[in-house]
């Protein structure tokens, strides 16, 4: 079954620090897609990354930058250097190509940066 | 190019009234996924549709929500006679082609049912 795991429910950290939000997944397809989406207090969803089964290379992005490592089924992501901004809740999200790319979100974790 | 657009943004409606939300997606896009937010609580995968055909709708609650998706127009979704517990924000997310999952959001239609 395909389930999307994210243990932090909330983390709180004083602007500038680096925070990593972990992501952890289960599927039995070898051809997926993995996501994370921060939604901010307005509510809109904004799309941060895709990255496909075959390609295990991490990805910077400005001071965001994502980890996936299939061997742990993880994909956490980082942000350095927060700021006030970047509070929010950040969900991880998989699809697989043998249930038709349907999207199936982590419970989230609210991120509250303090400055 | 417009993103996908949902309608209206914000719907109010009395317990036992319809709810009737749609779903513009993007231009050239002919697959349309819905989903489910309930408050403090990630999306839940409603149904997904392409042109005229209902593909999956193993995520919709069996009784009062409907969905279609015509050759022209929107996607909509119907929730009939709604209850406090549809209250919700409802969030459209269209793509290309089965295989191309670049599934575009809309901004979400938050129902507030009284």
């Amino acid at each position: 079954a395909q389930k999307v795991t994210q243990a932090q429910t909330e983390i709180s950290v004083v602007e500038k620090e680096d925070v990593t939000l972990d992501c952890v997944y289960e599927t039995r397809d070898t051809t997926y897609y993995l996501f994370w989406y921060k939604q901010p207090p307005s509510g809109e969803l904004v799309f941060l990354i895709r990255r496909n089964s075959f390609d295990e290379q991490n990805e910077i992005s400005g001071r965001y930058s994502w980890n996936f490592q299939k061997s742990t089924s993880s994909f956490n992501f980082t942000i350095t250097a927060s700021q006030v901004v970047d509070s929010a809740v950040y969900f991880c999200a998989l699809s697989e190509r043998a249930r038709d790319d349907k999207i199936i979100f982590g419970k989230g974790t609210r991120l509250h940066i303090l400055p | 190019n417009a993103g996908v657009m949902q309608n209206p943004r914000h719907l109010v409606r009395r317990r036992g009234q319809e709810a009737r939300l749609r779903c513009s997606p993007m231009k050239g896009h002919s697959h349309v996924y819905w989903y489910r937010q309930l408050p403090e609580e990630g999306l839940k995968f409603m149904v997904y549709l392409q042109k005229e055909n209902i593909i999956d709708e193993s995520g919709m609650p069996k009784e009062r929500f409907s969905a279609e998706f015509p050759k022209e127009g929107p996607s909509i979704l119907r929730i009939q006679q709604v209850v406090r517990g549809d209250s919700a924000a409802y969030f459209c997310a269209s793509s290309p082609r089965v295989g191309n999952t670049e599934a575009f959001f809309g901004q979400g239609t938050r129902l507030t049912v009284v």
